[in-house]
Formats: structure tokens, C-alpha cells, sequence
């Protein structure tokens, strides 16, 4: 079955401590993407990626970290998580560049004390 | 990056009614993409229309799209309950990469 992976799912975590989100895709997609959802802010892009070892700046990249050493893994990874990151966060893939349709991940809901 | 820019915010209808979702964006594209939200969920994609494409079926979904006033409407018909989400527009821009969302349509259907 075609699908995007996320996990952890739910993340509980406090200020400063390092943690990383994965994302995988068995689609072969040369795209994937992180997004972030925030109340009255709609979806923002944080960091995109249109093939392995190859990452750019989204809108919101400030405290996130990517790498794409392997086509189907994306991990998003945050160095020293605020508060301000507490958020819900999804992964995205598609095929090509980032026009095509995209498939997401169900999520990873994340606060930060 | 532009972003579509959908109305209303939030639309709350009875079953059986049209829904109607419109979008608005900024400059030249290539295609325009609708994606649906179920409350928390990953966004699903609905339907992509391209810019030299006016109307596009599927299902119970009406999309158009008119590049000279930069706009498109998503139409859902006999609407169901379990239509109730988050509705999103997604221009993809002539130039650039990527695809970005605005904060949606909320659609509540109540039965």
C-alpha cells in the first residue's frame, strides 16, 4: 500500500532536548516535505527536499534541521525545541517536483514544555 | 510563494445542500490542487486542474478554475455528513517548485 510514514505520532517533550521525526515513503518520490499546522495559520512549509541530498528552506525553517541521505527517509530534527514549536506537524511526498499531487503522513502532534 | 487564499473560513450547511468553497491566488500557475482535512488527519488529495482546463468532475466534486480573475471554486453536491473538513486550495505556481496551502475552509454538514 502506497503511504507516507510518520513517527512518532505523539511527542511530549521539554525545551532543549533534541528530538527528530521521522518520515518514510515507499512511493519512490523524488519530493517530500515537512509542513507545520498552526491555528489560524494554516500549513506551512518548514524544509522541502526534490531528491536525495538536495534540501531547501520552506517559509518557517528557523530551529529545524533535514537530510535526505536516502530517497524514502525525510526526518525532521530539532536541535533545541521551544514552546513555539509545540505544533502538528506532517510529511509529504509526491512524484517529480512539488506540483504534483501529494501524499501525506497522518501526523505527529508535538508540544513542548 | 503564493498561497491560495480560500473563502468562506467556515461554511455550515445541512445534508443534502451544495457546498461551495472558493479560492483566490496571486500569479500564473501551472495547476491549482484542492485537498481535504478530516480534524488532526494527513490532508488527502481531492482533485488538480490545470490552468488551460476550465471545469473538472469527479465524483461529486465540481471544480473550476478561472485564470483571468485568479480564482477557483470547489462545489461538492448533495452534501453528507461525513463531508465535515477542512477543505484546502493549493496553487502551484508557473515558477518555482512547490505547492503551498493557505488556512482552508472549515465544512461542517450537519445531518
Amino acid at each position: 500500500e502506497a503511504q507516507v510514514t510518520q513517527n512518532p505520532r505523539y511527542l511530549i517533550t521539554v525545551t532543549g532536548k533534541k528530538l527528530t521525526v521521522t518520515c518514510s515513503q515507499n512511493m519512490n518520490h523524488e519530493y517530500m516535505s515537512w509542513y507545520r499546522q498552526d491555528p489560524g495559520l494554516g500549513l506551512r512549509q518548514i524544509y522541502y527536499s526534490m531528491n536525495v541530498e538536495v534540501t531547501d528552506k520552506g517559509d518557517v525553517p528557523e530551529g529545524y534541521k533535514v537530510s535526505r541521505k536516502e530517497k524514502r527517509n525525510f526526518p525532521l530534527i530539532l536541535e533545541s525545541p521551544s514552546p513555539n514549536q509545540t505544533s502538528l506537524y506532517f510529511c509529504a511526498s509526491s512524484r517529480g517536483t512539488g506540483g504534483n499531487i501529494q501524499y501525506f503522513g497522518a501526523g505527529t502532534r508535538l508540544s513542548v514544555l | 510563494s503564493q498561497q491560495g487564499e480560500e473563502d468562506p473560513q467556515a461554511l455550515s450547511i445541512q445534508e443534502g445542500e451544495n457546498a461551495t468553497m472558493n479560492c483566490s491566488y496571486k500569479t500564473s500557475i501551472n495547476n491549482l490542487q484542492w485537498y481535504r482535512q478530516n480534524s488532526g488527519r494527513g490532508l488527502v488529495h481531492l482533485i488538480l486542474i490545470r490552468s488551460n482546463e476550465r471545469e473538472k468532475h469527479s465524483g461529486r466534486l465540481r471544480v473550476t478554475l478561472d485564470t483571468s480573475k485568479k480564482s477557483s471554486s470547489l462545489l461538492i453536491t448533495a452534501s453528507r455528513a461525513a463531508d465535515t473538513a477542512s477543505y484546502f486550495c493549493a496553487p502551484k505556481e508557473t515558477s518555482g517548485s512547490r505547492l503551498t496551502f493557505g488556512e482552508g475552509t472549515q465544512l461542517t454538514v450537519n445531518p
